[in-house]
């Protein structure tokens, strides 16, 4: 089955320093990216969706300076988070969209701790 | 109003009982409905997929759409300990759509 990987699974990084996740798609192309970050006791709110050669589409609320993604391949999406403040402390999860899209798989998720 | 409305529990139950996870919505466009599985500080799996109505059973789990009254469940038979994680139901409009809609999730502990 389709599989994305996502790395670091853990990070803490000081407070103004910027941090980088990579989620890829190891057995399939993935056309399509999805970024959600997830609060304790919380559902998943979908941060941006990006399209592997073109800019990613931001939801509401959702500073696209300050969480910068890239998609330059078919297999590869990053996320950075720039400046990090002690809020954005969070669990981040991607979702890639396979080619023919039958199917999304998320990533094992990234627990971003800001100090 | 939500779009999607989930009891985040928790849920205890011994090993062996049947387990009834339940989600309602709002938006009668929602055609595909998903339940997924999310084990602590792990990214969520998926464990059911439906298309419309009905019913659709894989081993011990079983999941119901009932679109006239816009409400899903997921149940799960003879649980075990194993089955202990948080479920989430998730939603989306057409096959297009890219948004999924999430509920909170429900929490879940399975006694031996």
């Amino acid at each position: 089955g389709a599989v994305v990987s996502q790395h670091p699974s853990w990070v803490i990084c000081k407070s103004g320093t910027s941090v980088k996740i990579e989620c890829r798609s190891l057995d399939f192309q993935a056309t399509t990216m999805f970024w959600y970050r997830q609060f304790p006791k919380q559902s998943l709110m979908l941060m941006a969706t990006s399209n592997e050669g073109s800019k990613a589409t931001y939801e509401q609320g959702v500073e696209k300076d300050k969480f910068l993604i890239n998609h330059a391949s078919l297999t590869l999406s990053t996320l950075t988070v720039t400046s990090a403040h002690p809020e954005d402390s969070s669990f981040y999860i991607c979702s890639a969209r396979d080619s023919k899209g039958l199917g999304y798989t998320f990533g094992s998720g990234t627990r971003l701790t800001v100090v | 109003q939500k779009e999607v409305e989930q009891d985040p529990g928790p849920l205890s139950v011994p090993e062996g009982a049947i387990v009834s996870l339940n989600c309602t919505y709002s938006n009668s466009a929602f055609q595909y409905f998903m339940w997924y599985r999310q084990y602590s500080r792990k990214g969520p799996e998926l464990l059911m997929y439906t298309y419309s109505s009905g019913n659709k059973e894989d081993g011990r789990f079983t999941a119901q759409v009932d679109k006239s009254s816009k409400y899903i469940s997921l149940f799960i038979r003879d649980s075990q300990p194993s089955d202990s994680a948080t479920y989430l139901c998730a939603m989306r409009e057409g096959n297009t759509g890219n948004q999924f809609y999430f509920g909170t999730g429900t929490s879940l502990t399975v006694i031996p």
